[in-house]
This record gives C-alpha cells, structure tokens and sequence, in this order.
C-alpha cells in the first residue's frame, strides 16, 4: 500500500531544482506533500486532488497524474531553508481512511 | 493553540513491559491515527480513528491495541513491548473523514524497548 519515492536522497546547492517522484500501485483520491526536518514532526507542504491539477507553495510545485498513479515534487531555486525529508502521503478512496506515506526522499541542501 | 499533543516524548521499557502512548487533539477532528517512524521506512500507518467508538487496523498493526472513548483522545497501547517496536511514533489527526484536510502531526514519541 506503500507508495513508492525516487529518489531516496538528493543533495543541491543553493539555487538548484530538484524533482521527487511519487507512485502508488493503487488509484489515488488525492496526494499529500510533507517536509519533516530532523527531530520534528512532519510539516503539511500542499494537496492535489483527482484532475492533474498542479499546485504551488512560494518556490515549490507539486503535479499529480490520477491515471498514471503519479504526483511529482518540483522545487526550483533551492534555498538552505528547503532541507529535509520529503514524503508524498495518498489517500485510497474518498474516504480518507487510509493514509499511506511514502518511504521519503532526502534532500540537503549545500551553500 | 495546542493541536495534537503527546505524551511522553521519550521512554524506555523492557522487553515485556507495557505503556500507554498518549495523544489528545483540541481541534475537533473527527479523524485521528497513529504511525511509527523507523529509518528508511518512511511512516507507516498503525491503527486510525473516524470517531469516537470507532477504530480500525492500518499496515502495522500487530502488537497494538488502541481505543476512542472521546473524540479529543486516542491513546496507543503497547501490551508486551518487543525490541521490534523500538521507534518513533506520531499521533495525528484531521478534520473529518473524506475530508480533503491535511493532517496535524504531534511532536512524536521516541520508545526505546531493551
């Protein structure tokens, strides 16, 4: 039920983009992205429902493909701030019942 | 405003021993799960809530029991803790099931089991 991240970690420098994939063998309601910082909790970034509709947060996009099963995580122009673990989280069915989140990309960020 | 609140945040058993891990949410939400953290695994999905009275089994299930007597508190229990539970756990909870609504994560609980 797990979906599926790549990659598994990435590291950048200032200024540079960064694309995490996010895949699920399962049709997806909706797609959730979150950034967890080290000893904290995971931090909501964005949603993207049923429709390929694409979304963004400052510097950060987010794309979803309900028939390909896919969401992708862009971030552009980097900053230090962006460091962290990324998980795609998927909703099955409209319930909303089971959350499942991703096994999280690492991304650090380098000046 | 507190949001989704644990306790404790760190705790050490013995293989056998068992604990209660606390969450409470003063938000209202009608939703609330637990997931475990453990490196490279990501977050898996241990057992969730849609409402008071109303439980039901995520991905890891075994070894945990849980209970909602009110829609504020959804504590997880560890009957005989086991060295293979040793990890990170997050209560969390949102606004209702269906909901289209992100979830609050707590702060976690760090369960070390020797």
């Amino acid at each position: 039920q797990q979906p599926v991240q790549s990659p598994q970690a990435v590291i950048l420098r200032e200024g540079e983009d960064a694309v995490i994939n996010c895949s699920s063998s399962k049709a997806l309601y909706s797609v959730h992205w979150y950034r967890q910082k080290h000893g904290e909790a995971p931090i909501f970034l964005m949603i993207l429902l049923k429709g390929g509709e694409q979304k963004g947060h400052d510097k950060i996009s987010a794309s979803f493909n309900e028939k390909k099963q896919q969401s992708s995580l862009y971030l552009t122009a980097s900053q230090l701030s962006y460091s962290g673990t990324y998980f795609c989280g998927t909703e099955i069915g409209w319930t909303g019942n089971q959350f499942y989140f991703g096994t999280g990309t690492s991304l650090t960020v380098i000046p | 405003n507190a949001g989704v609140t644990q306790t404790p945040k760190f705790q050490v058993l013995k293989t056998g021993q068992s604990m209660t891990l606390q969450c409470a949410q003063d938000m209202n939400h009608e939703y609330m799960s637990w997931y475990r953290q453990d490196p490279g695994m990501g977050l898996r999905l241990i057992h969730y809530s849609v409402g008071a009275g109303i439980t039901d089994q995520g991905e890891v299930p075994n070894g945990y029991n849980v209970s909602r007597s009110t829609t504020e508190d959804f504590p997880l229990r560890l009957l005989s803790a086991a060295p293979s539970q040793t990890s990170v756990y997050f209560c969390a909870s949102r606004r209702r099931q269906g909901a289209v609504g992100e979830l609050f994560f707590g702060e976690g609980s760090r369960l070390t089991v020797l």
